[in-house]
């Protein structure tokens, strides 16, 4: 079992709505959650960055995270044809070293 | 966000020749920088940990002498690719962080091509 899970997709949405992105770990131990987004063949651009279970609002997107469940989300309102790219989990424990999701690919249609 | 600035963005180099890709935080200093390698449609895979004025921490299966990490200040560090082969193709990515319980910033990438 990885210790992160990401649907890797491909989702394609219409412009407009609402996007949920979703990832689930194994280990209680991370501390940090962080959400990425990445242009083809560019570097990732942090989203969000989040230390505790709950809610984090930044503009068009929410973080959530549920330490319990070990189940974290990112949503997108309003989504956009420029917010196109694959987004990417990322979890820290400890020593500073990310654990990545393997990234899901999203579309948004005009 | 802090700025991390990689280059160069692409290069391609001849079997066997060695290759060096810099890493700078622009407008702060890092105490520990990251170096990753991504295969395309694939997740980032971590390849070392670097602290400035120490040796690297690889990760299991990453060949040190492969691929040499330098850290010589609180602003740059390099990657080294030595005797690159094709199967070393891959997009190169550094990030940095100013310290625990940061944020971790990416640099552009260096697209490596070995032919």
């Amino acid at each position: 079992q990885k210790e992160v899970e990401q649907d890797p997709g491909p989702l394609s949405v219409p412009e407009g709505a609402i996007v949920s992105l979703n990832c689930t770990y194994s280990n209680s131990a991370f501390q940090y959650f962080m959400w990425y987004r990445q242009y083809s063949r560019k570097g990732p651009e942090l989203l969000m960055y989040t230390y505790s279970s709950g809610n984090k609002e930044d503009g068009r997107f929410t973080a959530q995270v549920d330490k319990s469940s070990k189940y974290i989300s990112l949503f997108i309102r309003d989504s956009q044809p420029s917010d196109s790219a694959t987004y990417l989990c990322a979890l820290e424990q400890g020593a500073q070293k990310l654990v990545f999701g393997q990234g899901t690919r999203l579309t948004i249609n005009p | 966000g802090a700025v991390v600035s990689q280059h160069p963005s692409w290069v391609i180099c001849k079997s066997g020749t060695s290759v060096k890709i810099e890493c700078r935080s622009l407008d702060f200093q890092a105490t520990t920088m990251f170096w990753y390698r991504q295969f395309p449609k694939q997740s980032l895979m971590l390849m070392a940990t670097s602290n400035e004025g120490s040796k690297a921490t690889y990760e299991q299966g990453v060949e040190k002498d492969k691929f040499l990490i330098n850290h010589a200040s609180l602003t740059l560090s390099t990657l080294t690719v030595t005797s690159a082969h094709p199967e070393d193709s891959s997009f190169y990515i550094c990030s940095a962080r100013r310290g625990r319980d940061t944020e971790a910033f990416f640099g552009q990438g260096t697209r490596l091509t070995v032919v």
